[in-house]
């Protein structure tokens, strides 16, 4: 899963700031989903999106968060006005296919995000 | 709500015995499911899957048995080796969908 790449894999930001966290996705993948794992949780759904299009952000929180996939470039999620609460690790997973299942998805290895 | 339950944090067992990771699920509309496993720092990695038409799959020393009335699975390792040690997280998945529901997790190790 080296070939999904993230960065940076760490980011320390203070409160009230921007977070922005990047995500490459694996050669010849054009779907890239983002996953939020919270201390001591599982990895929980953000967002699906394929190149240009945001396809489900029904795990997006309403406000302060945003995800693009330009045509050109990584995927980027964005989180505005950073608060405690925002601290965790974040994945981007890629695949060829989207739809049912993605057992084909790669994942990355993570940006730890921690607010201070 | 969780709807994928792994109810045991951790998990120790003897290098050379048999492992074995359980997941609860509670809706009725999840129709494929996913071991992953996941070292400190770094992302998951995918194990091992099984689709709801079977109850068994097998890959070397990984077996995922699902009970689709109980909704239940399970994943057995057999040998457990000490590089096993990891966190081992339970996902599920509906045919109609492509988010992964994934449980907390649990945690292996495998001592020599």
């Amino acid at each position: 899963n080296a070939g999904v790449m993230q960065n940076p894999r760490h980011l320390v930001r203070r409160r009230g700031q921007e977070a922005r966290l990047r995500c490459s996705p694996m050669k010849g993948h054009s779907h890239v989903y983002w996953y939020r794992q919270l201390p001591e949780e599982g990895l929980k759904f953000m967002v699906y999106l394929q190149k240009e299009n945001i396809i489900d952000e029904s795990g997006m929180p309403k406000e302060r968060f945003s995800a693009e996939f330009p045509k050109e470039g990584p995927s980027i999620l964005r989180i505005q006005q950073v608060v405690r609460g925002d601290s965790a690790a974040y994945f981007c997973a890629s695949s060829t296919i989207g739809g049912t299942g993605n057992t084909e998805a790669f994942f990355g290895q993570g940006t730890r995000l921690t607010v201070v | 709500d969780q709807q994928v339950k792994q109810n045991s944090p951790s998990l120790s067992v003897q290098e050379g015995r048999i492992s074995i990771l359980n997941c609860d699920y509670t809706n009725s509309m999840f129709d494929y499911f996913l071991w992953y496993k996941k070292y400190p720092a770094e992302g998951p990695t995918f194990l091992i899957s099984i689709s709801s038409i079977k109850d068994k799959n097998e890959d070397g020393r990984f077996t995922v048995f699902l009970n689709k009335s109980a909704k239940h699975l399970s994943l057995h390792i057999v040998p457990s080796q000490p590089g096993d040690s990891a966190v081992y997280f339970c996902a599920a998945v509906s045919n109609s969908g492509y988010a992964l529901n994934f449980g907390k997790g649990t945690s292996l190790l495998v001592t020599p």
